[in-house]
């Protein structure tokens, strides 16, 4: 079975500063990991995700994770956040050969001050 | 492209009653997932379809949840009788087949148990 932690429950930041969303997961068996961005009153929009190849993936809107094995972390970054990034973020594992079975964590709320 | 369509989007109803969520995938989609979302938590994934069959459901509390897909297009989760801590977000996504292919979700439906 595999787990995941999200350490930052609400992540405040001003406009314009870098950010850092962290992300641990456990699992006993090779991994792809998701993170999921929750814009209020809509629904999970996939932000970007790892299933194999290069361990920096990128999203269209300046969001970066890097995932990390050894230390089993898959952390989202992005240089320099805007006031339209305020949401909730979820990050979600699943086996490597099934991208379906998702396990989420607990979400980070990211809030971009003015 | 229209995305996942799911009513109603708000349900307020007493302990003991029973209620009915509705979920329309995206089109060609063969995959539907059913998830719960108690606030402050992370989506738990409650059932998996594929066409008409159930992939998983392991994660349903069976004794009060039912969900179907006749027709392997839209789909029904219902809970009777409802408790307090079914209060949640239901969650429908859908997907096509392929163990690469990304869950698309809907805006949920908040159910309130009084």
């Amino acid at each position: 079975a595999q787990s995941v932690t999200q350490l930052d429950s609400q992540v405040p930041v001003f406009e314009e500063a870098p950010v850092e969303l962290r992300c641990n997961y456990s699992s006993s068996v090779s991994v792809y990991l998701f993170w999921y961005v929750q814009y209020p009153n809509q629904g999970l929009q996939l932000l970007l995700k790892y299933l194999s190849g290069s361990t920096l993936v990128e999203s269209i809107n300046g969001f970066e994770a890097e995932f990390n094995k050894s230390q089993t972390s898959f952390h989202l970054r992005k240089p320099s956040v805007h006031i339209s990034d305020t949401a909730e973020y979820f990050c979600a594992v699943s086996r490597s050969g099934s991208a379906r079975q998702l396990t989420f964590g607990s979400g980070t709320q990211l809030t971009v001050l003015p | 492209e229209a995305g996942v369509a799911q009513s109603p989007r708000y349900k307020i109803i007493e302990k003991r009653q029973s209620v009915a969520f509705w979920c329309n995938p995206i089109s060609g989609h063969a995959t539907l997932y059913w998830y719960q979302q108690i606030l402050g938590q992370g989506p738990k994934l409650l059932i998996q379809f594929q066409n008409n069959g159930v992939v998983d459901d392991s994660q349903l509390p069976k004794d009060r949840f039912s969900a179907e897909r006749l027709k392997g297009v839209d789909s029904t989760l219902k809970i009777q009788p409802a408790k307090l801590e079914d209060s949640a977000v239901y969650l429908c996504a859908s997907s096509l087949i392929g163990w690469r292919e990304t869950q698309y979700f809907g805006p949920g439906t908040r159910l309130l148990v009084l």
